[in-house]
């Protein structure tokens, strides 16, 4: 069975930092692209960002451009996100998710990892 | 980039159609045919209902069909069941800057 999980979320003050990570299993993660989406309880989804299959590639939100960084450990099957300067608005429920690789989709999901910045 | 937009909250009775628009902008839906429809269930992970404007994935109920004409797309749930009752989110590829734009999001019920 493919799947992945996310784990790493928790309470950080404003300003600070935390690192996500998104353990995969069941399929060849080092030839699949990986994204990470977010989402405020009761609110809808968010593309945050991507990654090629190699790392060679990223891609991000404007809104955390300059602040989150994506990675992966082809090894480790492991997806990352470390997130810095942490705002308010950042507080949210963090998927991961693989992009199809035959098409634009994106057909693997975990079930999150929570993130809550507040002083 | 800005979401696309849906209309919040569609409703209709059992056995019936609805359909769930998804209007977007040059950058997005009105370039690419590669807008993608996610169900979502309270508490759960959004899961894949179509791909590329109209293809569903193997396992999805063919129920589920989408279309696209000029900025908006759209998803029609036929044979409406109680099992649908669920929110359903919009994707459209948007270039490679910035790849992925969801839509705002529309919950629909099940009279």
């Amino acid at each position: 069975e493919m799947q992945v999980v996310e784990s790493g979320g928790g309470l950080v003050q404003p300003g600070g930092s935390l690192r996500l990570s998104c353990a995969a299993s069941g399929f060849t993660f080092s030839t699949s692209w990986m994204n990470w989406v977010r989402q405020v309880p009761g609110k809808g989804l968010v593309w945050v960002s991507r990654i090629n299959n190699d790392g060679s590639s990223t891609r991000y939100a404007d809104s955390v451009k300059g602040r989150f960084t994506v990675s992966r450990d082809n090894a480790k099957n492991t997806l990352y996100l470390q997130m810095n300067n942490l705002r308010a608005e950042d507080t949210a429920l963090y998927y991961c998710a693989r992009d199809n690789l035959d098409y634009y989709g994106m057909d693997v999901w975990g079930q999150g990892t929570t993130v809550t910045v507040s002083s | 980039q800005s979401a696309l937009t849906q209309p919040a909250s569609v409703s209709g009775s059992p056995g019936q159609s609805i359909t769930i628009s998804c209007t977007g902008t040059s950058s997005d839906v009105g370039t690419y045919d590669l807008v993608s429809w996610y169900q979502q269930h309270p508490g759960k992970a959004p899961k894949l209902l179509i791909y590329e404007g109209r293809k569903r994935p193997s396992g999805v109920s063919n129920r589920f069909s989408g279309s696209k004409s000029g900025y908006t797309a759209s998803l029609t749930i036929s044979g409406l069941q109680a099992e649908d009752e669920a929110d359903y989110y919009c994707c459209s590829y948007a270039g490679s800057s910035s790849p992925y734009v969801f839509g705002s999001g529309t919950k629909v019920a099940v009279l």
